[in-house]
């Protein structure tokens, strides 16, 4: 497979579920992202694996957690979540540099719905 | 807080006609700029990458850079009922990662 991958595509889930979205990408990008977009919203960044270090917008509910095994897969686990929570989570890669970005690379996405 | 401004339309054209869509920033030393292209109900698609001040075009679009203005827009020329999108900007600066713009919605009309 080329490019970043996501799986599943859709996820239905309870509010007390655990469940976990998957990304991959076959890039060879050294940074891998985490969105979420909700409807009539802007993109949302949720989390950051880059360089080996991880970034996180401070406003992401703990019910969301990251992980990174290495520089080509990516995880968001989710557990208790809301119904507020039901979105598109988009998982992007990059190639960083210090003097900048190249351009992002966006998986299909997983459409989410917490009842 | 890092913004990055764009129009939130929608921004009609008939067929045939340049599409300007425009977006502002505040950072000041953000390094890196990238237009994306998203139809409803899908991840948005790189369209174009600019990095210097001045204009690069690739086909059918030009975007156009002016740091000292913290301004970056994009033309698409022959618009067609296919280009109807919502358009997202994005900044990248290396403390502050990728922001992005909140879209402008793009409807060409036939």
């Amino acid at each position: 497979e080329t490019g970043v991958t996501q799986t599943p595509r859709h996820l239905v889930m309870g509010m007390t579920n655990k469940k976990s979205l998957k990304c991959e990408q076959h890039l060879g990008h050294n940074a891998m992202y985490w969105y979420k977009q909700s409807a009539k919203k802007p993109l949302e960044l949720m989390f950051v694996y880059s360089l080996e270090e991880r970034v996180e917008n401070n406003s992401v509910p703990s019910r969301f957690s990251p992980e990174c095994p290495n520089s080509s897969h990516l995880f968001l686990h989710l557990h208790t979540l809301q119904p507020e929570d039901s979105a598109l989570y988009l998982c992007a890669s990059s190639q960083v540099r210090a003097s900048g970005a190249y351009e992002q690379y966006f998986g299909p996405g997983t459409r989410l719905t917490v009842t | 807080q890092k913004e990055v401004e764009q129009n939130s339309g929608p921004l009609s054209v008939p067929e045939g006609a340049i599409a300007s869509l425009n977006c502002t920033y505040s950072d000041r030393g953000s390094q890196s700029f990238f237009w994306y292209r998203q139809y409803s109900g899908k991840s948005p698609e790189l369209i174009m990458f600019i990095y210097s001040n001045g204009d690069k075009e690739d086909g059918r679009f030009t975007a156009q850079l002016n740091k000292a203005s913290q301004y970056v827009s994009l033309l698409i020329r022959d618009s067609q009922p296919s280009d109807s999108a919502t358009y997202l900007c994005a900044v990248y600066n290396y403390g502050q990662n990728f922001v992005f713009g909140p879209g402008t919605r793009l409807s060409v009309l036939p």
